[in-house]
């Protein structure tokens, strides 16, 4: 398996603009997350699926934010419109909530709203 | 709800040397899991070691052990034999048994020197 595939890897956006991320877990992994990280506030979780289903959303900043998982093999984290505030690097990972405990991570999307 | 604490921001350490991180958590629960995960400045987050609560034997992945002390709430990493190649933020992170949620640390950068 190739792991967890994020993209894009980098995303620049003007203000206002909406923006998508994507992310395909590990195939199998029934539990997905999306986390954001910043300088400031450290690693958050923003909302997590448990087979597709959201779970929990409470880290979701503002009704910006919005996140889908139509199917088991792919997620979306949208932010409409966008703020510079939320320029930093969001974190998708996936986990078998069954006896293999560990969280596998993707690499990442950088966003900088300008 | 659960907390997890760094106190140490920055750690430095000679190469072929030993350094311990710190953790310390906060939780009511009697069940659940830790880790310590390591990112480089590639961005990727990578799981370094876990501990199960209920497992009284500290583990250990090659270099790598921790020291788990469940009364005292505290979880540190040891990292023997330091390589160039350890240089990374590394964060402490906590998982109930009952949810598949990580609750990360602030994260200690870790120097390596040559």
């Amino acid at each position: 398996d190739a792991g967890v595939i994020q993209s894009p890897r980098h995303e620049v956006t003007e203000m206002g603009q909406e923006v998508t991320l994507r992310c395909k877990p590990i195939s199998g992994h029934d539990y997905l997350f999306w986390y954001r990280q910043t300088m400031m506030r450290g690693l958050e979780l923003l909302i997590y699926f448990n087979n597709n289903v959201p779970i929990d959303d409470s880290g979701m900043p503002e009704d910006r934010f919005s996140a889908k998982m139509p199917n088991a093999s792919f997620s979306t984290l949208k932010i409409q419109p966008s703020e510079p505030r939320d320029s930093a690097v969001y974190f998708c990972a996936s986990c078998w909530g069954g006896w293999r405990t560990e969280a596998f991570f993707g690499q990442g999307t950088r966003l900088t709203v300008v | 709800a659960q907390t997890v604490t760094q106190s140490q921001p920055e750690m430095s350490v000679q190469e072929a040397e030993t350094v311990t991180l710190s953790c310390t958590y906060d939780t009511s629960e009697s069940d659940y899991y830790l880790f310590w995960y390591k990112q480089p400045p590639s961005r990727q987050m990578i799981l370094v070691i876990r501990q199960e609560a209920y497992k009284q034997q500290n583990a250990t992945e090659n270099r790598f052990s921790v020291n788990f002390q469940k009364a005292a709430k505290s979880f540190s990493l040891k990292i023997s034999d330091s390589q160039l190649g350890d240089a990374a933020m590394y964060f402490c992170a906590y998982r109930s048994a009952s949810g598949s949620r990580l609750t990360f640390g602030e994260g200690t950068q870790l120097t390596v020197n040559p």
